[in-house]
């Protein structure tokens, strides 16, 4: 069993629509909760870190994690063209190493 | 300040040969670390320095993989000899101590034929 699971299908949306993405994960001691975005050709650059269970909002961001069910998911609110890219969902426990997800190529029609 | 960087940024090579792999962090952090994204698969930990000394090489494949990090400063990931299943991109990221964010370079893309 993977250590982190996110269905790396695609996803295209009109601008201004609501993007949801999600991942599961089977390992109980990771802590830290992260969505990387990663546009074409360039490294993955961190979006959202939490670490308890719950919502954070960072501007049309919501990171929200449930810990009980070890389900992570990303919401974009108002989705602009400029969201395009690929979002990477990571984790980690006690130590340094980052466990990710496959990834979801997202577009954003304008 | 500079983001962490990667040379080469592409790099072809025959089934045999020898490749490596160059990556700057950012000045000042303490903490590199190497990943590798094979075609359709999740991106992957290789190992972690801390400065110079290898924290974590628990990712790294066989002992076909080398890498180091003299002086602290930027490391290499050499791969020899490189075989078919090589291929993918590998990225470095480095951060300011182990608990901060980790910041990428954009990779290395390695193609093994």
């Amino acid at each position: 069993q993977k250590e982190v699971e996110q269905d790396p299908g695609p996803l295209s949306v009109p601008e201004g629509a609501i993007v949801s993405l999600n991942c599961t994960y089977s390992n109980s001691a990771f802590q830290y909760f992260m969505w990387y975005r990663q546009y074409s050709r360039k490294g993955p650059e961190l979006l959202m870190y939490t670490y308890s269970s719950g919502n954070k909002e960072d501007g049309r961001f919501t990171a929200q994690v449930d810990k009980s069910s070890k389900y992570i998911s990303l919401f974009i609110r108002d989705s602009q063209p400029s969201d395009s890219a690929t979002y990477l969902c990571a984790m980690k426990n006690g130590n340094n190493r980052l466990a990710f997800g496959k990834g979801n190529q997202v577009v954003v029609i304008p | 300040e500079a983001g962490v960087t990667q040379f080469p940024s592409h790099s072809v090579i025959e089934k045999g040969q020898t490749v490596t792999l160059r990556c700057d962090p950012i000045s000042g952090h303490d903490n590199l670390y190497w990943y590798r994204r094979v075609m359709g698969k999740e991106i992957k930990f290789l190992l972690h320095f801390v400065k110079e000394s290898k924290q974590d090489e628990s990712g790294m494949p066989n002992n076909r993989f080398l890498a180091e990090r003299t002086g602290g400063t930027y490391s290499t990931l050499k791969v020899q000899p490189a075989e078919l299943e090589d291929s993918g991109v590998y990225f470095c990221a480095s951060s300011r101590s182990a608990q901060e964010t980790q910041y990428f370079g954009p990779g290395t893309r390695l193609l093994v034929l």
